[in-house]
């Protein structure tokens, strides 16, 4: 599997601030990048997933992609105590591979 | 729509036992991975099919596990003999193609312990 590193956690933050995860691939021939939700104990759920450079936005959170620099991020804006759960990046590659990140795990403050 | 669905949700079994673990992708989508997850390795991949045929087998451990799919709505990954260190989370998922660009869905996954 190709290396997809992810910021170390925990990451804390209190309520209705912004929660900002990072991660940096090493294949430079992916094309696709997906950010999954993980509860404990349950299964990845798909968040956001972005194919071009630049941002893409859906409701409170906001994927970025930089291909030049192999890095993808996730920002959560208004972070709410639901929002507490292990965040993994995916990248493709070979096109139908994933290969995920260890997870940073993000504790909302109430 | 019904997402994937896999069984049984937990397992508890002893090693050398043959175990058998299932899914069903979600209708229409044509590609379907095995994953596991651990603690130590985190979410790997172990092998995925496309249009029931198996692509890529290089994630998977060992000869002691191996992966069918008789039709687009079922698949089976089969370990045996069964060890200790096989104790993980074994996640299914589906996806349509399009060249690795949709995404994949997971079931809830199977929780597996060797004793």
């Amino acid at each position: 599997q190709k290396e997809v590193e992810q910021n170390s956690g925990p990451l804390s933050v209190p309520e209705g601030a912004i929660a900002s995860l990072n991660c940096t691939y090493s294949d430079r021939g992916s094309q696709s990048f997906f950010w999954y939700r993980q509860y404990s104990g349950k299964s990845p759920e798909l968040i956001m997933f972005i194919y071009s450079n630049g941002d893409k936005e859906d409701g409170r959170f906001t994927a970025q992609l930089n291909k030049a620099s192999q890095y993808v991020s996730l920002l959560i804006r208004d972070s709410q105590p639901s929002d507490s759960a292990t965040y993994l990046c995916a990248v493709n590659y070979d096109d139908y591979k994933l290969s995920f990140g260890a997870g940073t795990t993000v504790t909302v403050r109430a | 729509d019904a997402g994937v669905i896999q069984s049984p949700r937990h397992e508890v079994t002893e090693m050398g036992q043959e175990v058998t673990l299932r899914c069903k992708p979600i209708s229409g989508h044509d590609y379907l991975f095995w994953y596991r997850q651990t603690m130590m390795r985190g979410l790997e991949l172990l092998i995925y099919f496309n249009n029931n045929v198996p692509i890529d087998d290089s994630g998977m451990p060992e000869d002691r596990f191996s992966a069918k799919m008789p039709n687009a709505s079922f698949s089976t990954l089969k370990i045996q003999p069964s060890e200790p260190r096989d104790s993980a989370v074994y996640f299914c998922a589906s996806s349509l193609g399009d060249r690795g660009l949709q995404p994949q869905h997971f079931g809830d996954g199977t929780r597996l312990s060797i004793l």
